[in-house]
């Protein structure tokens, strides 16, 4: 499994826009790198993937590099309610494998 | 959908008896996953099945847990003798199929107390 790093914790202000990085520099050329969050007392959710190129849904946006070492999640307005635990994996096999994520807090 | 569906919500016991944790997938979605959360370890994957055989139980603690898939609708994982440390919060998830580009979806938990 691919090594990730995740600051430990960040914070922004309501409404204003978050990005949330991961490092992944052990990445290998299948693995597709997914997202998910953990709201307080929820199970995981799923938040978004990609292989090479940017994506974009109703969540968020993910900013992968060119050399795919490392991506960036973006909550264009963050809110309240994306206060939770963000998860960045690697997945080459079909288990996913958490790591200790960021712990995001949004000040009203 | 309902979604994978988890039963009961919160388990309390006492050490030595048994616990059994169920587990409802989506319908139609041929794989499942249990994991297990503390604040000390996070998340992690016991086992998960794919078209209810067990493709991976390197994650499964020892021998006091097991885990059973008897048909597409359903999975139990029974901890047998519970113990203090198996407290924590157990999640199922479940996918569509196999492969690095399915999602899972996550059920709401179990929380497990051993007194």
């Amino acid at each position: 499994d691919a090594k990730t790093t995740q600051p430990n914790s960040m914070e922004s202000n309501e409404e204003e826009p978050v990005h949330l990085p991961c490092n992944h520099s052990t990445i290998s050329g299948t693995d597709y790198i997914h997202w998910y969050r953990q709201l307080p007392s929820q199970g995981p959710e799923y938040v978004i993937h990609g292989l090479t190129s940017n994506v974009n849904n109703r969540m968020a946006s993910l900013a992968i590099a060119e050399d795919r070492k490392s991506s960036t999640l973006i909550l264009h307005r963050a809110t309240l309610r994306d206060a939770a635990v963000y998860y960045c994996i690697p997945q080459g096999a079909q288990k996913l494998v958490f790591g200790q994520g960021t712990r995001l807090t949004i000040n009203p | 959908d309902a979604g994978v569906i988890q039963s009961p919500r919160h388990e309390v016991t006492e050490m030595g008896q048994e616990v059994t944790l169920r587990c409802k997938p989506i319908s139609g979605h041929n794989s499942l996953f249990w994991y297990r959360q503390t604040m000390m370890r996070g998340l992690e994957l016991l086992i998960y099945f794919n078209n209810n055989v067990p493709i991976d139980d390197s994650g499964m603690p020892e021998d006091r847990f097991s885990a059973k898939m008897p048909n597409a609708s359903f999975s139990t994982l029974k901890i047998q003798p519970s113990e203090p440390r198996d407290s924590a919060v157990y999640f199922c998830a479940s996918s569509r199929g196999t492969g690095p580009n399915e999602k899972l979806f996550f059920g709401s938990g179990t929380q497990l107390s051993v007194l």
